[in-house]
């Protein structure tokens, strides 16, 4: 299986921060990369599709960038609605596999 | 709108199996794959299954290879999982989610999962 692996895991910022995640496959994934928030109690929303594509509805100031092993998701000012976990996942095989997630927490 | 609703939390004796629903509505059920993915108490996601509503046809993880069953009843647009053999290690909440692509077989890369159903509270416990 693809193995991912995501840094920070856990991480505490201030409304308006810009924030970074990062997430590494264990092999090229192309741009096989997809972006999950989740809030306590709640589903997994989809952020981001095929490494870049912002999905429907998602604010403008979530984006995401990479390809290969190394991707990253940027929030450019953090709002209170965006604390939350976020997940990377991998779709390069129909075994998907996700990272252990990145919670991110008010400062 | 497209949606996914799951059935109830169910409370479940080790050794046992337990069968989880996903009812599809908003879209046509047979044109999507759909999958199941779980999520142990504070931990991440992991992925379980895939099933092809139109013709049935399953692929799961090796992990639960031979303890998982999925199904699915056209005529209610509606999946299942079946997980046997039930331990403590399977309490989880269990979610149902839309393969989605931007077009052709959302079997292939690239797919991701939209939406997801509410989740379904398995809790496996002597």
């Amino acid at each position: 299986d693809i193995q991912m692996t995501q840094s920070p895991s856990s991480l505490s910022a201030s409304v308006g921060d810009r924030v970074t995640i990062t997430c590494r496959a264990s092999q090229s994934i192309s741009s096989y990369l997809n972006w999950y928030q989740q809030k306590p109690g709640k589903a997994p929303k989809l952020l981001i599709y095929a490494a870049s594509s912002l999905q429907s509805g998602v604010p403008s100031r979530f984006s995401g960038s990479g390809s290969g092993t190394d991707f990253t998701l940027t929030i450019s000012s953090l709002q209170p609605e965006d604390f939350a976990t976020y997940y990377c996942q991998q779709s390069y095989s129909t075994s998907c596999t996700f990272g252990q997630g990145t919670k991110l927490e008010i400062k | 709108q497209v949606q996914l609703v799951q059935s109830g939390a169910e409370v479940k004796k080790p050794g046992a199996s337990v069968k989880v629903s996903c009812k599809a509505s908003g879209y046509t059920f047979t044109s999507y794959y759909m999958h199941w993915v779980r999520q142990a108490p504070g931990q991440g996601l992991e992925w379980m299954g895939i099933i092809n509503p139109s013709g049935g046809s399953t692929s799961y993880a090796q992990k639960f290879q031979g303890r998982v069953t999925m199904t699915r009843d056209t005529s209610t647009s509606t999946v299942y999982m079946e997980l046997s053999s039930l331990r403590s290690e399977d309490t989880a909440v269990y979610y149902c989610a839309r393969g989605d692509c931007s077009g052709g077989s959302c079997y292939f890369p690239p797919f991701w999962f939209d939406p997801w159903g509410q989740g379904t509270l398995v809790t496996v416990s002597s």
